[in-house]
């Protein structure tokens, strides 16, 4: 299965765009980058995916590199509320979601 | 609004004591999962299940059995519970294939002393 790299944590400004990488330079051609999050005590919540062509959705932008070995999360006016660790996955084949341990994104006021 | 539940908030049990995680899902999806999360290790699967009776092992289901009689129900089940199974159960549900959002409940946080 795709393995995925992220930071560990990473802080941003309130109000500025919160850029979240993620590496997975092992991904095959037909495998979607997935992202989660997880807002303390919830359990996670679906964001966006992609598989070649950048994505975007009322939560974030998925912008994922030509050669597909990394993407980045993109929070375009990060609010508090976006602290939360968020998991970049690639699914390993059609049945399971494997979470690694994420990036801790902290907004600061 | 969609909706994965899970029995208890917080759970407190000794050493020993069999214990059972309840999940529901009122989405009539498929697939239903449990994963357990502890600092440092995120969140990693024990069981899943593709169909009613069905089940799959995951990455840790040592120490874990499932149990899945209705399409809606999953549950988790702890025989002999041990202090090293402390930890937050998340269940999670999914209709069909990977590629389709994966909705999980609010998690149930163990306590084995």
């Amino acid at each position: 299965d795709a393995k995925t790299t992220q930071p560990t944590s990473m802080d941003c400004a309130e109000g500025r765009a919160a850029n979240l990488p993620c590496n997975h330079s092992t991904i095959s051609g037909n495998e979607y980058v997935y992202w989660y999050r997880q807002i303390h005590s919830q359990g996670p919540q679906y964001i966006i995916h992609g598989l070649k062509n950048n994505e975007t959705n009322e939560m974030a932008s998925l912008i994922i590199t030509e050669d597909r070995k990394s993407s980045t999360l993109i929070l375009p006016h990060a609010t508090l509320r976006d602290t939360a660790v968020y998991y970049c996955i690639v699914p390993w084949g059609n049945e399971k979601l494997t979470f690694g341990t994420g990036t801790r994104l902290t907004i600061i006021p | 609004d969609v909706k994965v539940t899970q029995s208890s908030r917080y759970l407190v049990k000794r050493t020993g004591e069999k214990v059972f995680l309840e999940c529901v899902q009122d989405m009539d999806h498929e697939n239903m999962f449990w994963y357990r999360q502890d600092p440092g290790l995120g969140l990693r699967l024990i069981y899943f299940s593709y169909d009613v009776k069905m089940k799959e092992k995951g990455d840790i289901p040592e120490g874990y059995s499932v149990s899945r009689e209705k399409k809606e129900r999953f549950s988790l089940i702890l025989e002999s519970a041990s202090t090293n199974q402390t930890s937050m159960y998340l269940c999670a549900s999914r209709k069909g294939t990977v590629f389709n959002e994966q909705f999980f409940g609010p998690g149930t946080r163990l306590t084995v002393l």
